[in-house]
């Protein structure tokens, strides 16, 4: 059964650098998610993509924070100077086009900030 | 905005018996999606079941089931026969149906439920 994968599977970087989290969504599936989850809360959404493009995005998902589809797999989640309270299970999630509005999720990035 | 709402943090269940987890939402739309989605201590999130809201008929899943009350915006889950693996947190979520392309397609959670299952 196709999934969507994520790595890495727990990343551990200094406060200040740069991460990039990947996702390799379900191929047929043209929507594109990242949502973050902080230890001990709930799912929060940070960015929808379509098309090549954002379509949405939170007041979580300010100028440090960028996604990108670099070719026909892949999607990024890029944090460009990482704050300790950027700790947290970041997920990625993907959708179908049309009929089905189910999103499937990753097994998700533990993201550790020191 | 649409907001989730999940009052019982914690639930307990012995093996074999049935539990049920309450969500409530609150939207202003006539249109929408509610989802279940389990967390083992894994942490991936696992789909559940989901449910359209213009169908009226509850949606079900082997020993899983909904009670959706759309007048009372109301969305519980109903595990039969509880088995160990059952435990982990249980999200309930909100889509809004309205939007094309990935415009409104994000999820919106509760907070969670942890459920216990004791053998």
């Amino acid at each position: 059964e196709p999934e969507v994968t994520q790595t890495p599977s727990h990343q551990v970087t200094q406060m200040g650098q740069e991460v990039i989290l990947r996702c390799v969504p379900i191929s047929n599936h043209l929507y594109f998610y990242w949502y973050r989850q902080i230890l001990g809360q709930k799912v929060e959404f940070l960015v929808s993509f379509y098309n090549n493009e954002i379509s949405e995005k939170s007041e979580i998902f300010d100028d440090q924070f960028s996604v990108e589809r670099p070719d026909g797999s892949n999607f990024t989640l890029k944090i460009r100077s990482t704050k300790l309270e950027d700790s947290a299970m970041y997920f990625c999630a993907s959708r179908m086009t049309g009929g089905t509005d189910t999103q499937y999720f990753g097994p998700g990035t533990r993201l550790t900030v020191l | 905005a649409q907001t989730v709402t999940q009052s019982q943090p914690e639930m307990s269940v012995q093996e074999a018996e049935t539990v049920t987890l309450s969500c409530t939402y609150d939207t202003s739309e006539s249109d929408y999606y509610l989802f279940w989605y389990k967390q083992p201590p894994s942490r991936q999130m696992i789909l559940v079941i989901r449910q359209e809201a213009y169908k009226q008929q509850n949606a079900t899943e082997n020993r899983f089931s909904v009670n959706f009350q759309k007048a009372a915006k109301s969305f519980s889950l109903k595990i039969s026969d509880s088995q160990l693996g059952d435990a982990a947190m249980y999200f309930c979520a909100y889509r809004s149906a309205v939007g094309y392309g990935g415009s409104q397609g994000n999820l919106i959670f509760g907070k969670g439920t942890k459920l216990s299952v004791k053998p």
